[in-house]
């Protein structure tokens, strides 16, 4: 079945800095990708939008110039934390989209662990 | 407003037990998928099913089977003669026609299977 892989799987950080989080299709073109973030013992909550050639869309209360999302080829979306804080620490999984339409298949990647000190 | 309803916050049962998973949605779109997941430990969320909104049938696989319920807005998730690996997170969730796959999870149960 269709595979989404996220980089690095967890990463610890200092306050202050930036961090990257890659989500990949690895053998399909995903036009549309999906990041959710899920806080300890909590639901996934989704983010923002993104989508292969233009800017994400973000829903409502999340900070767009705090999560930059790029989503700059039909396989690899990326994620970044910019000047992340204690509070920022949480679980963050992306989903990619097969196939045109409103119900395409969807699949998770494996989740991606950021613990900001 | 599109919601997702998982009254059961945990629930604890020994081996072998059968249990019960709930899960009520809400939605004034006709053309909708559901789905469960099931999120162990380690984090990654594993696909279950996912069931469109025509189709009311009844599913079994294996040990698990779903009742989908569109007269009280149901899809409820059973697992028969439960095993420890059973324990987990599961989730409910709601995909939208209108909205282009951006699902709403419900809250969670959190599944424990004692030996």
């Amino acid at each position: 079945g269709a595979v989404v892989s996220q980089h690095p799987s967890w990463v610890i950080c200092k306050s202050g800095t930036s961090v990257k989080i890659e989500c990949r299709s690895l053998d399909f073109q995903a036009t549309t990708m999906f990041w959710y973030r899920q806080f300890p013992k909590q639901s996934l909550m989704l983010m923002a939008t993104s989508n292969e050639g233009s800017k994400a869309t973000y829903e409502q209360g999340v900070e767009k110039d705090k999560f930059l999302i790029n989503h700059a080829s039909l396989t690899l979306s990326t994620l970044t934390v910019t000047s992340a804080h204690p509070e920022d620490s949480s679980f963050y999984i992306c989903s990619a989209k097969t196939g045109g339409g409103s119900f395409g298949e969807l699949f998770f990647g494996e989740g991606s662990r950021l613990t900001v000190l | 407003a599109q919601k997702v309803t998982q009254a059961q916050t945990e629930i604890s049962v020994v081996e072998k037990e059968d249990v019960t998973l709930d899960c009520v949605y809400e939605t004034r779109d006709t053309t909708y998928y559901l789905f469960w997941y099931k999120q162990p430990p380690s984090g990654e969320l594993v696909f279950l099913i996912r069931r469109n909104s025509f189709d009311e049938q009844n599913e079994i696989s294996g040990r698990y089977s779903w009742n989908f319920q569109k007269s009280t807005s149901s899809f409820n998730f059973t697992i028969t003669a439960s095993q420890v690996v059973d324990s987990a997170v599961y989730f409910c969730a709601l995909d939208l026609y209108s909205s282009a796959s951006k699902i709403i999870f419900g809250s969670g149960t959190r599944l424990s299977i004692r030996p």
